[in-house]
């Protein structure tokens, strides 16, 4: 099984308006952390949100915020307000325990676009 | 936040030849890297882990003679594609993070090395 899905190849949204990026997650572990990054076409990986197991919180970094349902191991991004600049691939990661040496798992991306 | 320089950026070479990617951690002390591959519109493929001294460990798949890693340093980690071939042309790009750090720590990234096999 897959350990994170995303099922949105593409999205589309209109300059200002906000738009949620679905991720499920699967895992047996009690600990784990759940992680967003942004790869413009240029490359790079640009690390947006973390949200971890025992948090009660809905993790929030400026524009993005993470729609975190434990249950239905579910962690969405939404991000607010898009602007141009958010056009981009999107990728969810989990790393299974609390080591910071443990891989990570990613996603097959979501490609947002937005339009002016 | 921590920075991870990766060199070169791009690479056009023969085939046959074999090219060196560099990762360095600006900032901190990396004790683990990741090397992936991705290809286009594609996710990211981890390729090997290395811990700093140790010899690195390799995916399923992932040729340990062709993709030679070398993490000798707290700091550096290389990545040797050996005798490489239009096959071998993809984007690498490395991680890094350090052991002790907490849960909420994300790897931090490399800008990614475009490779292109003529």
């Amino acid at each position: 099984a897959q350990k994170i899905t995303q099922t949105q190849p593409g999205m589309f949204v209109q300059e200002k308006e906000a738009v949620t990026l679905d991720c499920t997650y699967d895992t047996s572990d009690q600990s784990y952390g759940l992680f967003w990054y942004k790869q413009p076409s240029s490359g790079e990986m640009i690390f947006l949100i973390y949200q971890g197991s025992y948090d009660e919180q809905n993790a929030t970094e400026g524009r993005y915020s993470l729609n975190f349902q434990k249950a239905r191991k579910s962690a969405n991004l939404v991000i607010s307000a898009s602007q141009l600049g958010d056009s981009a691939m999107y990728f969810c990661a989990m790393r299974e325990g609390l080591n910071t040496g443990n891989q990570f798992y990613f996603g097959t991306g979501t490609s947002l676009t937005v339009i002016p | 936040g921590a920075v991870v320089s990766q060199h070169p950026s791009w690479v056009i070479c023969k085939s046959g030849t074999s090219v060196k990617i560099e990762c360095r951690s600006l900032d901190f002390q990396a004790t683990t890297m990741f090397w992936y591959r991705q290809f286009p519109k594609q996710s990211l493929m981890l390729m090997a882990t290395s811990n700093e001294g140790s010899k690195a460990t390799y995916e399923q798949g992932v040729e340990k003679d062709k993709f030679l890693i070398n993490h000798a340093s707290l700091t550096l980690s290389t990545l040797t594609v050996t005798s490489a071939h239009p096959e071998d042309s993809s984007f690498y790009i490395c991680s890094a993070s350090w052991a002790r750090g907490m849960g909420n720590q994300p790897q931090h990234f490399g800008d990614g090395t475009r490779l292109s096999i003529l």
